[in-house]
């Protein structure tokens, strides 16, 4: 079974301030995925990363995969209240013979104004 | 695009009762998930399709699920007889080419007391 594994679980922070989530996992993944669920919505897709090393920014946001393709980092500049919400990692492989995907355990963040 | 409509939004019921959940995907897309999220074990995948055909159905906790999709643009997730541990959120969510990078509906809060 493939897990993940992000910490923190929880993070409360000041409007403006810098933080990191982190994604880890002791599976390799052929991808990972970044998504952002607001309370009574589904998750909604931020980022796709295929690629050891693989940088990519949206806005504020920085996604980073691992060499190994085992973790990956999502780091927001100048937090804003609107980023509130919970972040899940998602890594994409194959096992029996099938497609997967595994969420991760997710990381709930609020932003203070 | 209205995105993936699920329906109810919310649902609750006596143990014991069927429960039905229904989907309408993204027109277009090619494959189809049913998640679970609750507190507990996060977001799970239940059983996904491709081309209409149940393809990876291992997440399924138990034969009083089940799920079909007799068209493209229409699935049903049934829960018989419901028990108080199913209560949890139920996702639909689409795609085009596998499980990574979905889009997710707004889910159905399901209580079964």
């Amino acid at each position: 079974t493939q897990l993940l594994e992000q910490s923190p679980q929880f993070l409360s922070i000041q409007e403006g301030e810098n933080l990191t989530v982190y994604c880890n996992s002791s599976s390799v993944f052929s991808s990972l995925q970044w998504y952002r669920q607001e309370p009574g919505e589904g998750p909604v897709l931020l980022v796709t990363v295929v690629t050891g090393g693989e940088v990519k920014k949206l806005k504020r946001l920085t996604f980073q995969f691992g060499d190994a393709r085992k973790d990956s980092s999502l780091h927001i500049t100048a937090a804003q209240p609107g980023d509130t919400g919970l972040y899940l990692c998602a890594g994409g492989g194959r096992a029996g013979g099938y497609q997967k995907v595994t969420f991760g355990t997710g990381t709930k963040l609020q932003v203070i104004p | 695009d209205a995105g993936v409509i699920q329906s109810p939004r919310h649902e609750v019921t006596e143990m014991g009762q069927e429960v039905t959940l229904r989907c309408k995907p993204i027109s277009g897309h090619d494959y189809l998930f049913w998640y679970r999220q609750t507190m507990m074990r996060g977001l799970e995948l239940l059983i996904y399709f491709n081309n209409n055909v149940p393809i990876d159905d291992s997440g399924m906790p138990e034969d009083r699920f089940s799920a079909k999709m007799p068209n493209a643009s229409f699935s049903t997730l049934k829960i018989q007889p419901s028990e108080p541990r199913d209560s949890a959120v139920y996702f639909c969510a689409s795609s085009l080419g596998g499980p990574t990078e979905a889009f997710f509906g707004q889910g159905t809060r399901l209580t079964v007391v």
